[in-house]
């Protein structure tokens, strides 16, 4: 069985400032990936960042970047210069075989002006 | 494209009757997955299919069905609801489930209260 866990249900940041979200997993595949998604109040969900397990390169995507330690099985989401349009619930995600999600709890993002 | 649609986006319903929900992807996926989400929780996955007439369980399929006859549409048939069903379902679909394709895009959800 695959579990995610994030263990921050509400952060808050200074627009402009920079949040580091944590997320640990724990998964018996040798073959996976990991996802954070971002869930607005409209409920769509938005894929922010997508790393793949055997890629040691931290993945990066505009102002949002992983911070991926393997051997921990820790994939944290860095959002620098934060925005108000940030302001959402964060997920993250294994994807394993047959790209079957197993979602974390989420972390709610407030963005102060 | 209008990439995932859900229909209804919103509906309640009494313990005992019946539904299914919509789902339609103009993407030419192969993979198609439900999920529900609880209040304040994550996303589950119910049902699942890699292609059509093939489905499978996910975590928590008791009390859905679910078909593929169509590499567009995947629906899902609540037959005698419960309270306990009572969440936000998504629909999404992925071209592949190997490297660089396997982005999942999501339906814009449908509120399923069972009163």
């Amino acid at each position: 069985a695959q579990t995610v866990t994030q263990s921050q249900p509400e952060m808050s940041v200074q627009e402009a400032e920079t949040v580091t979200l944590s997320c640990t997993y724990d998964t018996s595949e040798s073959d996976y990936y990991l996802f954070w998604y971002k869930q607005p109040p409209s409920r769509q969900m938005i894929l922010v960042i997508r790393q793949e397990a055997y890629k040691q390169q931290n993945a990066t995507e505009n102002r949002f970047s992983v911070n991926f330690q393997k051997a921990a099985k820790s994939f944290s989401l860095k959002i620098s210069d934060s925005q108000l349009g940030d302001a959402a619930m964060y997920f993250c995600a294994l994807g394993a075989a047959g790209n079957k999600l197993t979602f974390g709890g989420g972390t709610r993002v407030l963005v102060k002006p | 494209n209008a990439g995932v649609t859900q229909t209804p986006k919103f509906r309640i319903l009494k313990i005992g009757q019946s539904m299914t929900l919509q789902c339609t992807q103009d993407m030419n996926h192969n993979y198609m997955y439900w999920y529900r989400q609880d209040p304040g929780m994550g996303l589950k996955l119910i049902y699942y299919s890699v292609g059509a007439g093939i489905t499978d369980k996910g975590e928590v399929p008791n009390g859905y069905n679910v078909s593929r006859s169509t590499t567009e549409d995947f629906p899902l048939r609540l037959e005698l609801a419960a309270p306990s069903q009572t969440s936000v379902y998504f629909c999404a679909s992925s071209l592949l489930a190997g490297p660089g394709s396997n982005e999942q895009f999501f339906g814009p959800g449908t509120r399923l209260t069972v009163l």
